[in-house]
């Protein structure tokens, strides 16, 4: 079956380290996300990408990059660690088209001490 | 930031009984989305809506998109312990490309 895979799923790191998360799936999905999950703000968009070499910022990309070099993968980038960016962080991803569902993967816990 | 309000922030019901929250904002969105979320795990979509004033059902869960396309709710009837988790509502809007916008969510603990 077709999923979406985050990696790692917990990960403690210290501030000003240099932090890569993973995502993959295997859906061919053209539209992929990076969210991060705070108590009493939802599920903020960090970047999102529309396909191979396309990046676009969201409302909260400030201290996060990512890079889309082929369909399956899209990782985020902290360059800089800050303990502001402690946090739960979603991908998802979703086919090109109106009303496409968004698949999110399963988190990684990121704690930067 | 954020554009959704959700409401209630948290539910502590019985089993069996009928539980409703709702989403409101102050623009339109043409798309409302239902997604919950177990512990430790994504977001899974529950419903879609995608008319206003569509009525659509899943098993247990009923959702509405409010006709003036600023509000949407979902009821639960019946609640189990299983429906235990986080519901987030989204919005979803033609002039946003495929970007939603997610609601704080509302926390629902199942008492058996």
């Amino acid at each position: 079956d077709a999923e979406i895979t985050q990696s790692p799923r917990h990960k403690i790191t210290e501030t000003g380290r240099q932090v890569t998360l993973a995502c993959h799936q295997t859906w061919n999905h053209n539209n992929m996300f990076w969210y991060r999950q705070d108590l009493g703000h939802g599920l903020r968009l960090i970047h999102y990408s529309y396909g191979v070499q396309d990046t676009n910022k969201g409302e909260v990309s400030d201290g996060y990059s990512v890079s889309r070099s082929n369909t399956e993968d899209l990782p985020l980038t902290l360059e800089s660690a800050a303990s502001s960016q402690t946090s739960v962080y979603f991908c998802a991803s979703a086919a090109a088209g109106e009303n496409q569902p968004q698949h999110f993967g399963d988190g990684t816990r990121l704690s930067i001490l | 930031g954020q554009q959704l309000n959700q409401s209630p922030q948290s539910m502590f019901i019985q089993e069996g009984e009928d539980v409703s929250m709702n989403c409101t904002s102050s623009s339109i969105f043409n798309t409302w989305l239902w997604y919950k979320q177990d512990p430790g795990e994504g977001p899974v979509l529950l419903i879609a809506l995608y008319k206003a004033g569509e009525l659509t059902s899943n098993g247990r869960l009923t959702a509405q998109f409010g006709i003036t396309r600023k509000d949407s709710f979902l009821n639960i009837s019946a609640s189990i312990p299983s429906d235990v988790g986080i519901y987030f509502c989204a919005g979803h809007r033609w002039t946003s490309g495929s970007r939603l916008t997610f609601g704080e969510g509302t926390q629902l603990t199942v008492n058996p």
